[in-house]
């Protein structure tokens, strides 16, 4: 099945300053990597998508690059702000061969990121 | 409220208990998934309910039984559960299998 790994586990930024997640995965067929934000108590919230017919989207302060060749994809964050402090996740998904739809999400393990004041 | 809620919102039970947790959403979702989150497996799927059917069981211990009654209603029941089964229990819905999750807050599960 699909193995999703994410780097770093723990990052720390001033705030202002870029932030960048990258993961990797291994199922080729894979098509969707969604990234969640998860606040301390709160429930994970979708915040960026890319889909593998693109190489890069982007909304507002977030980016999310894609690179199929290579297996990875990143979720960048520029002029970090306090608010930006999480646990974000990275996740990738591939679509069904029998049916309609894409199957479940396999996610990563998880960056807890700390915005420096 | 995302438009899936989950009850309740904490639980302690013991380890001879039953207990059961809620999912509901009204969002016309057609896929609905249990995660289990703790500091050793962030987010670990266990269950897969697609149009009502289980289409996923993650290898989940018996002592966790689901049961997906109609498209907008999940439930996880619980019995003779073990301290390591203390975690936040997360549910979410899809439109689509796999497509643009939204989860509901979690239930704060301490097995006692």
């Amino acid at each position: 099945g699909e193995n999703v790994e994410q780097h770093p586990s723990t990052l720390s930024v001033q705030e202002g300053d870029s932030a960048v997640i990258k993961c990797t995965y291994s199922d080729s067929a894979s098509n969707y990597f969604p990234w969640y934000k998860q606040e301390l108590g709160k429930r994970p919230q979708l915040i960026i998508d890319i889909r593998s017919n693109v190489g890069e989207k982007k909304d507002q302060r977030i980016a999310v690059t894609l690179n199929k060749t290579a297996k990875h994809f990143s979720l960048h964050i520029t002029e970090t702000q306090p608010e930006d402090s999480a646990v974000y996740f990275c996740a990738a998904s591939k679509r069904r061969i029998s049916n309609f739809g894409n199957e479940k999400l396999t996610f990563g393990t998880g960056t807890r990121l700390t915005i420096i004041p | 409220e995302t438009g899936v809620t989950q009850t309740p919102r904490h639980l302690v039970m013991g380890m001879t208990n039953k207990k059961s947790l809620k999912c509901e959403q009204h969002l016309g979702h057609n896929a609905m998934y249990w995660y289990k989150q703790s500091a050793k497996k962030p987010l670990e799927l266990m269950f897969v309910y697609n149009f009502k059917e289980q289409t996923e069981n993650n290898s989940v211990p018996s002592r966790f039984s689901p049961e997906c009654p109609n498209s907008s209603h999940l439930f996880l029941h619980l019995h003779t559960l073990q301290p390591e089964d203390s975690a936040l229990y997360l549910c979410a819905s899809s439109t689509r299998q796999g497509y643009g999750y939204t989860f509901g807050s979690g239930t704060r599960l301490t097995v006692v």
